[in-house]
């Protein structure tokens, strides 16, 4: 069963630098666009930005350009979230997605990581 | 600045059928824009309805049909079920690796 698997919940300060994670498993990692999306809460989804893992090639969400950073590690599956200095309006959910050059989800979502920015 | 939109809301009897749109405000919406249609229950991960504007995700009950109408995308439930009371969320491919959610529209079975 296909499957990506994020990493936990998250408790930060504002100011502190943050990376989560996105591990696929039981498809081949490189041949899916992973897409990272933002649910705040009472809000809609938000598309961030994707990455390719077979190049690393990404696309960013002219929103999120210059706030986040997003990554892959093909040889570990995983694509990873990260900012250099949270606020605190990034609280959020935040999940990946198996996509395709055209589609954000194409059929598996993470579970979600919710990550908290307080001081 | 790109703006989707969606009806915010919407309400549909059980076993009913309801159509649920997807636009551009500035434009007309195609096949090119690849829309694909999510629905998202509270507290669970957003699931995958439909794809490059018609294709069901795997699993998806074939009530749930995806199309273009006129100039907008259309996800359509055919015969409602109680289930089904969600937020739904479009989203469109604009081109140069950029997509774009629509606002959502929270939809009522009762």
């Amino acid at each position: 069963e296909v499957q990506l698997v994020q990493s936990g919940a998250e408790v930060k300060k504002p100011g502190e630098s943050l990376r989560i994670s996105c591990k696929g498993s039981a498809y081949s990692f490189t041949s899916y666009w992973i897409n990272w999306v933002r649910l705040m809460p009472g809000k809609g989804l938000e598309w961030m930005g994707r990455i390719d893992p077979s190049d690393s090639y990404i696309n960013y969400s002219p929103s999120f350009q210059g706030h986040v950073t997003i990554s892959a590690d093909k040889s570990i599956s995983t694509a990873y979230l990260q900012w250099s200095s949270l606020k605190s309006s990034d609280t959020a959910m935040y999940y990946c997605a198996r996509g395709s050059i055209v589609a954000v989800g194409r059929d598996s979502w993470g579970q979600g990581t919710l990550v908290t920015v307080s001081s | 600045q790109t703006v989707v939109t969606q009806e915010p809301s919407f309400s549909v009897s059980p076993g009913g059928t309801v159509t649920l749109t997807c636009d551009l405000r500035s434009g007309s919406v195609s096949t090119s824009h690849y829309p694909s249609w999510y629905q998202q229950t509270p507290g669970q991960p957003p699931r995958t309805l439909i794809h490059t504007t018609n294709t069901r995700s795997p699993g998806v009950p074939e009530r749930f049909s995806g199309s273009i109408l006129g100039n907008k995308a259309a996800l359509t439930i055919t015969g409602a079920q109680a289930d089904d009371d969600s937020d739904y969320f479009c989203a469109l491919y604009m081109g140069s690796g950029i997509f774009v959610f629509g606002g959502g529209t929270k939809l009522t079975v009762l």
